[in-house]
């Protein structure tokens, strides 16, 4: 059975550009969550989205966003990127059956502002 | 403010030796706690889980125990082992929290040293 897949899995922008990152989860599974790490501050959670839609936020500003197809996959976007946006984006699914906590992530993918 | 705290950044262990590995939480209404496992350039794992209604859980060479009177949970890890070189996340749900959803603390990197 295929991971979670991310891509890209690394890109370089610069500030006041915008990204685009994919996930493509595992099969079967409806819900997909992003996490943001960084060195400082661990995985943070920022958003959620389960059957297209979002679930639940985290406190991000709204210059991220990001929404699920009707496969499942799902994309993130960062618009006006800042030096700070650099990180580890994390993608992780799940089954959402019943209530396990446990997330399948993919490798991430990692975004350097400059 | 943090919700849930991994206080020591890094730990250092002998190989066979047991590795202790703390988490605090702040927020009562948290009732279920993970453990994930991360190695570099990959995403976490799922280790352990526990449900507020127990105190103790365990699999293999892993025990998760909950004290919830000191909002504290701790991981276990016997005999400790050279692969189990990795940074561990603590994380945790709130009562009718959903499954992507979960509030994670910083990490503590382990070490294992043969």
């Amino acid at each position: 059975k295929a991971g979670v897949t991310q891509t890209p899995r690394y890109l370089i922008k610069t500030r006041g550009q915008q990204v685009t990152l994919s996930c493509s989860p595992i099969s079967g599974h409806r819900s997909v969550s992003w996490y943001q790490q960084t060195p400082g501050q661990g995985l943070q959670f920022l958003f959620e989205y389960f059957s297209e839609t979002q679930r639940n936020k985290g406190n991000f500003p709204g210059r991220f966003s990001g929404r699920q197809f009707s496969n499942s996959r799902s994309e993130m976007n960062v618009s006006t990127l800042e030096l700070g946006d650099s990180a580890l984006y994390l993608c992780a699914s799940s089954l959402d059956r019943e209530f396990t906590g446990e997330l399948f992530f993919g490798e991430g993918s990692r975004l350097t502002v400059l | 403010d943090q919700q849930v705290k991994q206080n020591s950044p890094s730990l250092s262990v002998q190989e066979g030796r047991i590795s202790i590995l703390n988490c605090d939480y702040t927020n009562s209404m948290f009732d279920y706690f993970l453990w994930y496992k991360k190695y570099p350039a990959e995403g976490p794992t799922f280790l352990i889980s526990i449900s507020s209604i127990k105190d103790k859980n365990e699999d293999g060479r892993f025990t998760v125990f909950l004290n919830k009177s000191a909002k504290h949970l701790s991981l276990h890890i016997v005999p400790s082992q050279p692969g189990d070189s990795a940074v561990y996340f603590c994380a945790a749900s709130p009562y009718g929290g959903s499954q992507g959803n979960l509030i994670f603390g910083k990490g503590t990197k382990l070490s294992v040293k043969p």
